[in-house]
């Protein structure tokens, strides 16, 4: 099946520093990838959607200034989140929407291991 | 109320049985997915759903649009299928946006 890699799969900074998540799509081009957070206990969230060669669209209350996003190919979708704060540390989870299967009118969506960010 | 419901929030079985996991909506949707949620946090897809039934090996994924209810249900149960499963809605018209259930603790024991 189609697999997604992230990484770092975790990482732990300093207060202020910033920190790049990587997103790859292995064997497969997507149109279009998704970020989510988890708090523990709690539901993924949706951050951000970024299509490639676009802006990324970002959901209410995430500040873009903050969670920078690049899509610069059909493979590799970036999350960095700039001057790290410790409410930051969460669960950080890309997925990808593959594009062969979206042009034939079939959604698969496929997400990728995580990466566990926590900020001191 | 939330927009999506799992029950049970925890569920332990004995390793054979027979498990079923309930996801009640109250929106629109276009697709339901069921996902796996592993301990380490990787989320695999189990199921994507519009109408009907799908089964994968041990797995069966049921879906009444009319209800507004999926159930997942795992035959055979094996410790190795102790997991979350979380039930996630794509929202007729927010093409982008899945909007997850809180998820299940599964704990099959030996």
């Amino acid at each position: 099946g189609a697999v997604v890699s992230q990484h770092p799969s975790w990482v732990i900074c300093k207060s202020g520093t910033s920190v790049k998540i990587e997103c790859r799509s292995l064997d497969f081009q997507a149109t279009t990838m998704f970020w989510y957070r988890q708090f523990p206990k709690q539901s993924l969230m949706l951050m951000a959607t970024s299509n490639e060669g676009s802006k990324a669209t970002y959901e209410q209350g995430v500040e873009k200034d903050k969670f920078l996003i690049n899509h610069a190919s059909l493979t590799l979708s970036t999350l960095t989140v700039t001057s790290a704060h410790p409410e930051d540390s969460s669960f950080y989870i890309c997925s990808a929407r593959d594009l062969v299967s979206w042009r034939e009118g079939r959604e698969t969506q496929y997400f990728g291991p995580g990466t566990r960010l926590l900020v001191l | 109320k939330n927009e999506v419901e799992q029950s049970p929030q925890n569920l332990t079985a004995q390793e054979g049985e027979f498990i079923t996991i309930n996801c009640s909506y109250s929106v629109g949707i276009s697709a339901l997915h069921w996902l796996q949620q592993h301990p380490g946090g990787g989320i695999v897809s189990l199921f994507m759903l519009s109408s009907g039934k799908k089964k994968h090996g041990r797995l069966i994924a049921t879906i009444n649009i009319q209800e507004k209810h999926s159930s997942l249900h795992i035959t055979a149960s094996h410790p190795r299928d102790s997991a979350v499963y979380i039930c996630a809605l794509r929202v007729v018209g927010a093409t982008n946006k899945l909007i997850f259930g809180t998820g299940t603790l599964l704990a099959v024991q030996p």
